[in-house]
């Protein structure tokens, strides 16, 4: 039964090199949601992904980040440049189509804690 | 600007007492409301919700209450498990929000034996 998966759990880079996060949805889940996390906060949401179509990016910054859940394989949530300010845990969630096209509960992944020195 | 509050950081009880961590919101479109929980190194794990058309949902040991007059919703653990500690995550959605929850910045609950 395997859930929502992400890779790394840790990934640590250097201030201008770029990050790669990886979420594979559970099993028979089409939606990819992406949300962020910083320290002593709560979650915030960054975009939310259909295989090939990005709905909704509102919360994800206008540089350096980018979202991708191409048709095969899994999400990409992409930061270039990184800053230290981008160090959070970055949690990727997951969710099957629902019929009313809404409130339907979302299952997280561990997440990948990010650290940039 | 916080839509989603938690105004305890923490909260402690005693096993067997009941627990109650407090939500505030201030948007009004809001009109789903979801409670996860959060072990350390893991996600956060969906709990319970309600929708604003009621007032109260229970089950098993956790029951939500929604009071939208004060934009007020609680958590009401009971009774309450040392393996319910954890952190607390309250989070809101508007109709037509595309799935987006705003999450307030959480409760780290801690029940002693």
């Amino acid at each position: 039964n395997a859930g929502v998966m992400q890779n790394p759990r840790h990934l640590v880079r250097r201030r201008g090199q770029e990050a790669r996060l990886r979420c594979s949805p559970m099993k028979g889940h089409s939606h990819v949601y992406w949300y962020r996390q910083l320290p002593e906060e709560g979650l915030k949401f960054m975009v939310y992904l259909q295989k090939e179509n990005i709905i909704d990016e509102s919360g994800m910054p206008k540089e350096r980040f980018s979202a991708e859940f191409p048709k095969e394989g899994p999400s990409i949530l992409r930061i270039q440049q990184v800053v230290r300010g981008d160090s959070a845990a970055y949690f990727c969630a997951s969710s099957v189509t629902h019929p009313r096209g809404f409130n339907e509960k979302l299952f997280f992944g561990s997440g990948t804690q990010l650290s940039v020195l | 600007d916080q839509q989603v509050k938690q105004n305890s950081p923490s909260l402690s009880v005693q096993e067997g007492r009941i627990s109650i961590l407090n939500c505030d919101y201030t948007n009004s479109m809001f009109d789903y409301f979801l409670w996860y929980k959060k072990y350390p190194a893991e996600g956060p794990t969906f709990l319970i919700s309600i929708s604003s058309i009621k007032d109260k949902n229970e089950d098993g040991r956790f029951t939500v209450f929604l009071n939208k007059s004060a934009k007020h919703l609680s958590l009401h653990i009971v009774p309450s498990q040392p393996g319910d500690s954890a952190v607390y995550f309250c989070a809101a959605s508007a109709s037509g929000s595309a799935r987006q929850l705003t999450f307030g910045s959480g409760t780290q609950l801690t029940v002693l034996p």
